[in-house]
């Protein structure tokens, strides 16, 4: 099977732009959650879908938003963009059989975003 | 709230020595624990897991970790390290969502680099 897949890999904006960033998952996993990875804050939690719908929600401000389709492909978008939001966004899919808990989240290689 | 502490920033080891990277946890609940390792410009890689049952958990590349519920401990161990293990490890613990059937928020520490050398 196919890994998880991010597209693009590589971005560089200026601020006050905004970007969109996608997300293929596994075949067959429904679940989708999105990470932000930054050498100060580290890995923190973005939001996270399944079925087509936002089930849980980090603590980033409202100019962080996403979506899922049909197929469980994702998308998030980041509006006015600020320098701080520099990082690498990381996906990462989940196939939720039996309870969600014990999944095992499997990452995308991620997007590397410099916002300059 | 879930935590994860990962104590050591750097972990420096010969290659052929064993090794521990060490976590520890906090959870109102039942522990769910992960490992990831993380290469250069690379994403995360899925390394173990422990959710319930034995306390040795054995997993990817020759990695198993030793969950302690009286320690509150998963650490990491491998008995003969490679340089190739050189790399960025995190722990992780799965946030204790009440709605079963979806994937809830992982936890992570702050990552602990491992360098092994010849």
């Amino acid at each position: 099977k196919a890994g998880v897949t991010q597209t693009p890999r590589y971005l560089i904006k200026t601020r006050g732009q905004q970007v969109t960033l996608s997300c293929s998952p596994i075949s067959g996993h429904r679940s989708v959650s999105w990470y932000q990875q930054t050498p100060g804050q580290g890995l923190q939690f973005l939001f996270e879908y399944f079925s087509e719908t936002q089930r849980n929600k980090g603590n980033f401000p409202g100019r962080f938003s996403g979506r899922q389709f049909s197929n469980s492909r994702s998308e998030m978008n980041v509006s006015t963009l600020e320098l701080g939001d520099s990082a690498l966004y990381l996906c990462a899919s989940s196939p939720t059989r039996g309870g969600g808990r014990t999944d095992t989240q499997y990452f995308g290689p991620g997007t590397r975003l410099t916002v300059l | 709230a879930q935590s994860v502490a990962q104590p050591e920033d750097q972990v420096n080891v010969a290659e052929g020595n064993p090794l521990t990277v060490k976590c520890t946890y906090s959870v109102s609940g039942n522990p769910y624990l992960f490992w990831y390792v993380q290469y250069p410009n690379r994403g995360l890689q899925f390394l173990l897991k422990y959710i319930t049952g034995d306390n040795l958990v054995k997993g990817s590349y020759g990695f198993e970790a030793e969950f302690n519920k009286s320690q509150t401990s998963f650490h990491l161990k491998k008995p003969s390290a490679l340089v190739s293990d050189s790399a960025l490890y995190f722990c992780a613990v799965r946030d204790q969502s009440p709605e079963a059937g979806t994937a809830s928020k992982l936890t992570f520490g702050t990552g602990t680099r491992l360098q092994v050398t010849l």
